[in-house]
């Protein structure tokens, strides 16, 4: 199965801070990865696909990079909102892997 | 808008069988690959299994196989899971999810494997 170490596991931030999150899948995986973002109690919600592609209605703030194994997330204002934890995932290859997450918290 | 309604979990006993429902609407149900994802309590996302749109391939994570079966139903707009011989280890709220790249989430069905 294809690991995706993601990191830091956590994170002290402040309102208007830039933020980046990274995953590195243990072998290529192209550019299959998409970002996620979830909150307490609630459903995951798609912020990125195909490692850079924005979702619809997603803010601009967030955005992604990467190919092969090193992949970003990276928040370039942090806002109240965005306080959450979150996961990358690699579409490449069966079965699809979860990074193990990123908690982003007020500093 | 895509809304996705899980239902059907519950508390069974270790070596119990569970049928999860997920009713899918505002969207062409039949034209996209459907997932299951899990959550155990407190901790991170784990792709439970996948299915094709006219149900040619489906896909498991090896912890489920043998034991999970994901089917749908495109006439009712429904995937299911079905989760035989349960282990303290699927205790998890399971989301279902649309398409392979899990577009869009349902709020998630809890089930507790417990004696």
């Amino acid at each position: 199965d294809i690991q995706m170490t993601q990191s830091p596991s956590s994170l002290s931030a402040s309102v208007g801070d830039r933020v980046t999150i990274t995953c590195r899948a243990s072998q290529g995986i192209r550019n299959d990865l998409g970002w996620y973002q979830q909150k307490p109690g609630k459903a995951p919600k798609r912020l990125i696909y195909a490692a850079s592609s924005l979702q619809t209605g997603v803010p601009s703030r967030f955005s992604g990079s990467g190919s092969g194994t090193e992949f970003t997330l990276t928040i370039s204002s942090l806002q109240p909102e965005d306080f959450a934890t979150y996961y990358c995932l690699q579409l490449n290859t069966y079965p699809f892997t979860f990074g193990g997450g990123t908690k982003v918290e007020i500093k | 808008e895509v809304q996705l309604v899980e239902s059907g979990g519950g508390s069974v006993q270790p070596g119990g069988s569970l049928r999860l429902s997920c009713a899918a609407s505002g969207f062409t149900f039949s034209s996209y690959w459907m997932s299951w994802v899990r959550q155990a309590p407190g901790e991170g996302l784990e792709w439970v299994a996948n299915i094709k749109e006219d149900v040619s391939e489906s896909y498991s994570v090896d912890s489920v196989k043998g034991r999970f079966t994901i089917s749908r139903d495109n006439a009712k707009n429904s995937l299911y899971l079905q989760m035989n011989s349960l282990r303290a280890e699927d205790t998890a709220v399971y989301y279902c999810a649309r398409g392979q790249h899990l577009a869009h989430w349902g709020q998630g069905t809890l089930v507790t494997v417990s004696s």
